[in-house]
């Protein structure tokens, strides 16, 4: 089974902080996704990584960066944490973007991060 | 502008019955991808069933299954047999071949009644 680890599950940082998430896949995966989870607004794209040290912005990539050093290694980065960033962050990878089952992307248990 | 709309907050079903729950979809592709995701209590988000839109059938899963009309735009899905632990929040989404993007539902939560 794919199993992708969010290191902390809950957080509670201070408004100016630096924040990191740290995500990790143990299935060769190329890609890896964080998103942002709010009520109501369903899943929103924060980056994408195809490769290592390739990156795409998603929908709402402001007040965030990412950093893939190594293939399996995925962090999102609040570089000064405010408190509309409180949310749930999920990341997840797949083994391909093209047709087949390759392309389904697997979860990890999300990240709550509330900033005060 | 691609979209995808659960227009079901909520739903509940008595434990044993049949559930469907609704997602459209608005898109200019031909090829694409649809997805139903579980998302229950504990927060891990799994993938419950997907279906190619160029297959005319329809996807099953153990009590899991679709009923995809491609002309209409719709992706339900239909829950049997409804257990205590398929509570949960499901989301349906859509993806355009080759295209990393996943477009998201806000999801319907769904209430098991014992």
């Amino acid at each position: 089974d794919v199993k992708v680890t969010q290191s902390s599950r809950y957080l509670v940082k201070r408004t100016g902080e630096k924040v990191f998430l740290e995500c990790v896949q143990d299935m060769d995966h190329e890609n890896m996704f964080w998103y942002r989870q709010d009520p109501g607004l369903g899943l929103r794209l924060i980056y994408f990584s195809y490769d290592v040290k390739m990156k795409e912005k998603g929908d709402i990539p402001e007040g965030y960066s990412v950093s893939r050093e190594k293939k399996e290694r995925f962090s999102l980065i609040l570089e000064s944490a405010s408190t509309n960033q409180t949310s749930m962050y999920l990341c997840a990878s797949s083994l391909s973007l093209g047709t087949g089952s390759g392309n389904t992307i697997y979860f990890g248990e999300g990240s709550w991060l509330t900033v005060v | 502008a691609q979209t995808v709309t659960q227009s079901q907050p909520e739903m509940s079903v008595q434990e044993a019955e049949t559930v469907t729950l609704s997602c459209t979809y608005d898109t200019s592709e031909s090829d694409y991808y649809l997805f139903w995701y579980k998302q229950p209590p504990s927060r891990q988000m799994i993938l419950v069933i997907r279906q190619e839109a160029y297959k005319q059938q329809n996807a099953t899963e153990n009590r899991f299954s679709v009923n995809f009309q491609k002309a209409a735009k719709s992706f339900s899905l239909k829950i049997s047999d409804s257990q205590l632990g398929d509570a949960a929040m499901y989301f349906c989404a859509y993806r355009f071949d080759s295209n990393y993007q996943l477009i998201w539902g806000a999801g319907t939560k769904l209430i098991i009644k014992p």
